[in-house]
């Protein structure tokens, strides 16, 4: 069985500019889950999705974040504008149960 | 509020000896526990969990956790610690009636197992 996929692995940008983030679930696996963790830390949750609608999105900065899971499978995230405090490696994950949830390899961010 | 306590940033062990890894949550209602490990570059792998019933959860790779209600516990154990179980390791606690399957993770355990 094929695990979370995510792309890219690594970015590197400038203050203010846009980035976005990809993830595929495993298959059959209706719940997905973004989470930031900055270094040092555990993981945060971000947004949460069942199928395609938002479950939990309480901790997301939507001033500048926002996500969108297209018809309840691939998912992106996306931040614009990127401040330097959102230098983090963003986990995608995905259950089918609800109770273990299964993660990506991740995407670390550098804002610079 | 919800929250997940690991005391310890580091734990150092000899191979052969057992190890702990020491975690306690505080939560409204009935938890459910669970531990990660993360290797460097790489996600979070799910280890074990307890959701209800005997309070002693066998989990990969050799670990098992018990499951404490009156001291709010969940440690991590093993008995006898490896080499390549030197990893980051995370608690984590999900909690019924609010966001099914919501994690809310300690700050991590760096486990350091010397040869």
């Amino acid at each position: 069985e094929a695990g979370v996929a995510q792309s890219p692995r690594y970015k590197i940008i400038e203050k203010r500019q846009s980035v976005a983030f990809w993830c595929n679930p495993i298959s059959g696996h209706a719940t997905l889950y973004w989470y930031q963790q900055i270094l040092g830390q555990g993981p945060k949750l971000l947004i949460q999705f069942q199928n395609n609608g938002v479950v939990d999105d309480s901790q997301l900065p939507k001033d500048r974040f926002s996500a969108e899971r297209l018809k309840g499978v691939d998912s992106t995230l996306k931040i614009q504008p990127a401040k330097l405090e959102d230098s983090a490696v963003y986990l995608c994950a995905s259950s089918k149960s609800g109770y273990e949830q299964y993660f990506g390899p991740g995407t670390r961010l550098t804002v610079t | 509020a919800q929250s997940v306590a690991q005391p310890e940033d580091q734990v150092n062990v000899a191979e052969g000896n057992p190890l702990t890894v020491k975690c306690t949550y505080s939560v409204s209602g009935n938890p459910y526990l669970f531990w990660y490990v993360q290797y460097p570059n790489r996600g979070l792998q799910f280890l074990l969990k307890y959701i209800t019933g005997d309070n002693l959860v066998k989990g990969s790779y050799g670990f098992e956790a018990e499951f404490n209600k009156s001291q709010t516990s969940f440690h991590l154990k093993k008995p006898s610690a490896l080499v390549s179980d030197s990893a980051l390791y995370f608690c984590a606690v999900s909690f019924y009636g609010g966001s099914q399957g919501n994690l809310i993770f300690g700050k991590g355990t760096k486990l350091s197992v010397k040869p």
